[in-house]
């Protein structure tokens, strides 16, 4: 399969802990995005990487949230101390900038804090 | 905050007949997309339409662009029972941040 994998598919914690996502994109693929969506929204823009620079990071939602993208490749993002607002699903997309701009988005990660 | 509105919310179709959505946005914007998301699924790029661009196609999808009225719509033809879905419109403007709606529920009876 050579589309955009997340990992895990689900995760389930208790309301403290820290959780850690996984993002790996088509592999040529130079910009990486991540999105929080919740039920009956669409996604919400949190972050994103041109290669290992992180572009934009001020839409995180609160400094509890980080992501790295460490040699241009796969991706993580962290939640620190988790909250029961944080249950929602994480959605990864990249994009090969010169193509035109379309997202090729993973299944997405369901977090539930209890 | 969400840049772009779908309208309808919700659209209850049979088989066969044609579904359009709408997406109206408040800012200019260098592009505008359409996705679908079935459920518990991620989303599947459709459609990209540039600002100087009015009309594209895409098999039986049809998406117009007036960037005047600040607004763009997705007409699907013929619908399948498997066209149930999400739809999206997402737009980008000069941060090319993609913003999405909160998207237009499709559900089409066989």
């Amino acid at each position: 399969d050579t589309g955009v994998s997340q990992d895990p598919r689900h995760k389930i914690t208790k309301r403290g802990q820290n959780v850690t996502f996984r993002c790996d994109p088509i592999s040529e693929h130079n910009r990486l995005y991540w999105y929080r969506q919740t039920l009956g929204q669409g996604p919400e823009f949190l972050t994103y990487f041109q290669n290992e620079a992180q572009l934009e990071k001020s839409r995180l939602l609160s400094d509890r949230f980080s992501a790295e993208r460490p040699k241009g490749s796969f991706s993580t993002l962290e939640i620190q101390r988790t909250e029961q607002g944080d249950s929602a699903m994480y959605l990864c997309a990249s994009s090969l900038r010169l193509a035109g701009d379309e997202q090729f988005f993973g299944p997405g990660t369901r977090l539930t804090v209890l | 905050s969400q840049q772009g509105e779908e309208d309808p919310q919700a659209l209850s179709i049979q088989e066969g007949e044609n579904a359009t959505m709408n997406c109206s946005y408040k800012t200019s914007i260098n592009n505008l997309q359409w996705y679908r998301q079935n459920s518990g699924r991620g989303l599947v790029h459709l459609i990209l339409i540039r600002s100087n661009e009015r009309e594209k196609h895409s098999g039986r999808l049809r998406v117009t662009l007036d960037t005047s009225k600040k607004s763009s719509s997705l007409l699907i033809t013929a619908s399948r029972a498997a066209d149930t879905a999400s739809y999206f419109c997402a737009t980008e403007g000069g941060s090319y941040i993609p913003t999405f709606g909160r998207g237009t529920s499709l559900i089409v009876h066989p």
